[in-house]
C-alpha cells in the first residue's frame, strides 16, 4: 500500500503476556517512530529508526519494551509481561529522512492494545 | 518533563471566526516546528511547518506564527469550519535528524 501500515488493529491480551506489534512504512522512507497516545493523553515518543544509526531508544517507558527494524523497512514493537498501564493506542509513523523539506512524518492508524 | 507544552486541552470556536491554538517549548535546540491534526480512529495527519528562521508560515486558512524569543508558537485557523474539529498537535525537533516531540494536544471544537 502506499500509507504507513500497522498490524494489528486491536489486539486484547491478558496481563503477563507478551504482544508484538508490526508497522510497515512507506517505501524508502529511512526515518522510522513508534509513540504511544493513552487515554487522554498526547503523543509520547518512543523510539526513533534513522537509517542505518543506532536507533534513539530514549523514550521507551521500560526494559519490557523494545523494538527493531529489520533491513531498514518492517519495524516490531514488543511489549513483555504487560501491564495495564501499557494499554494506549502505538502509532507508527515514518519519514524520507534528513533531506526532506518539510520534516512531515506520515502515521499509520495505530494499533490500539487493551491489557486485562 | 514536556518539552513540548499545549496547555490548552481543549478550545470551542464559532464557526467562521479564528481559531488560535497555542504551544510553548523548553527547549531551545529545537529549530523546526509542526503541527498535525487527529481525527478518531485515524493517525496524526501533517498540516504546516515552520522553521526557527522564519516568524510565519502562511498555507491556506492556516497560519503558524513562531516566537522564538518567548519560545512560543500558535496556529491559527481563519476562518474555521466544522471540518476543523479534530485534535491538534504542536510538534518540535533539534533539527530534521533528531526525533520529533509532540505536546498532548488541543481538542478543537467548531460550533455552528
Amino acid at each position: 500500500g502506499a500509507g504507513v501500515s500497522q498490524s494489528p488493529s486491536n489486539k486484547v491480551t491478558e496481563k503477563g503476556k507478551d504482544v508484538e506489534l508490526r508497522c510497515d512504512p512507506i517505501s524508502g522512507h529511512t526515518a522510522l517512530y513508534w509513540y504511544r497516545q493513552s487515554l487522554g493523553q498526547g503523543l509520547e515518543f518512543l523510539i526513533y529508526f534513522q537509517g542505518n544509526s543506532a536507533p534513539d531508544k530514549s523514550g521507551l517507558p521500560s526494559d519490557r519494551f523494545s523494538a527493531e527494524r529489520t533491513g531498514g523497512s518492517v519495524s516490531t514493537l514488543t511489549i513483555q509481561r504487560t501491564q495495564q498501564e501499557d494499554s494506549a493506542v502505538y502509532l507508527c509513523a515514518s519519514s524520507s529522512g534528513a533531506k526532506t523539506l518539510t520534516g512531515e512524518l506520515f502515521f499509520g492508524e495505530g494499533s490500539r492494545l487493551t491489557v486485562l | 518533563d514536556q518539552q513540548v507544552k499545549q496547555n490548552s486541552p481543549s478550545l470551542s470556536v464559532q464557526e467562521g471566526r479564528i481559531s488560535i491554538l497555542n504551544c510553548d517549548y523548553t527547549n531551545s535546540m529545537f529549530d523546526y516546528f509542526l503541527w498535525y491534526k487527529k481525527y478518531p480512529a485515524e493517525g496524526p495527519t501533517f498540516l504546516i511547518s515552520i522553521s526557527s528562521i522564519k516568524d510565519k508560515n502562511e498555507d491556506g486558512r492556516f497560519t503558524v506564527f513562531l516566537n522564538k524569543s518567548a519560545k512560543h508558537l500558535s496556529l491559527h485557523i481563519v476562518p474555521s469550519q466544522p471540518g476543523d474539529s479534530a485534535v491538534y498537535f504542536c510538534a518540535a525537533s533539534a533539527n530534521r535528524d533528531d526525533k520529533i516531540i509532540f505536546g498532548k494536544g488541543t481538542r478543537l471544537h467548531i460550533l455552528p
